[in-house]
C-alpha cells in the first residue's frame, strides 16, 4: 500500500524554526517528484514546495521563499520541509503528497495524513 | 497564474445528482484542472483531471457515478445517486509549468452537504 506519514507538527513562537518529516512506503520514492501542501484552520489547499527526484530543482511558493526548505533523503525515503522565521500566517495543516504524471499532467497522489503547526505567542 | 473559482457551499438530496463547479480565469480557460475530495476530518484524495475539451481521468477507485466535463473556462464534477459518503469538501487544483518551475493553484473549495 502506497502511504505518507506526516511527523513534527506542534506549537512554535513566532520566529522560530520546526522541520517537518514524511516518511513514504509502499512505492519508489526515489521515482517521483515530492510536494508540501498546506491547508490554514477553515480554509483552502495551498501548494507550498516541491522537489525532484534527486533534490536538484526545488520549488517555493512565494510567500515561503527564503525561509522554508525542502529536501529528501532517498536512502531514508524519507521527505522534509525545514520551516525558518515562522509567522502566525503560517499556521496550518501541513501535508506531504507525491507527485503522479501521465499523459493528462501532473496531480498530487497519495496524501498524507497531515500534521499541525501552530504559531503562536 | 490562473485563479480558480469555486462556489462555497453546495447541497442535493441523498440518491440525486449534483453538478459542482471550478471556473477558471478567462486568459486560462484551455487548462486542466484537478478534483480532490476532502472528506470530514481527513486528507485530500484525488478524484480526476478534466480537459478543457471535456475529457478527464480518474483515480484508482473512483466509483463510475463520477463524471467530468467542461465548457468554456468551467470544469464540471456530476455526481450521480449521491451518497452520504460523498458529503465532502470538493477542491479543484492546475498544475502549472512557468519558467521551468513546477507548482499549484487551488480554489477556496465547495462543501458539499447530502440532505
Amino acid at each position: 500500500e502506497v502511504q505518507l506519514v506526516e511527523s513534527g507538527g506542534g506549537l512554535v513562537q513566532p520566529g522560530g524554526s520546526l522541520r517537518l518529516s514524511c516518511a513514504a512506503s509502499g512505492f519508489t520514492f526515489s521515482s517521483y517528484w515530492m510536494s508540501w501542501v498546506r491547508q490554514a484552520p477553515g480554509k483552502g489547499l495551498e501548494w507550498v514546495a516541491n522537489i525532484k527526484q534527486d533534490g536538484s530543482e526545488k520549488y517555493y511558493v512565494d510567500s515561503v521563499k527564503g525561509r522554508f526548505t525542502i529536501s529528501r533523503d532517498n536512502a531514508k525515503n524519507s521527505l522534509y520541509l525545514q520551516m525558518n522565521s515562522l509567522r502566525a500566517e503560517d499556521t496550518a495543516v501541513y501535508y506531504c503528497a507525491r507527485v503522479y504524471y501521465d499523459s493528462s499532467g501532473y496531480n498530487l497522489d497519495p496524501w498524507g495524513q497531515g500534521t499541525l503547526v501552530t504559531v503562536s505567542s | 497564474l490562473p485563479v480558480l473559482t469555486q462556489p462555497p457551499s453546495a447541497s442535493a438530496l441523498l440518491g440525486a445528482s449534483i453538478k459542482l463547479t471550478c471556473t477558471l480565469s478567462s486568459e486560462h480557460s484551455t487548462y486542466t484542472i484537478e478534483w480532490y475530495q476532502q472528506r470530514p476530518g481527513r486528507s485530500p484524495q484525488y478524484i480526476m483531471k478534466v480537459k478543457s475539451d471535456g475529457s478527464h481521468s480518474k483515480g484508482d477507485g473512483i466509483p463510475d457515478r463520477f463524471m467530468g466535463s467542461s465548457s468554456g473556462a468551467d470544469r464540471y464534477l456530476t455526481f450521480s445517486n449521491l451518497q452520504s459518503d460523498d458529503e465532502a469538501e470538493y477542491h479543484c487544483g492546475e498544475s502549472h509549468t512557468i519558467d521551468g518551475q513546477v507548482g499549484w493553484v487551488f480554489g477556496g473549495g465547495t462543501k458539499l452537504t447530502v440532505l
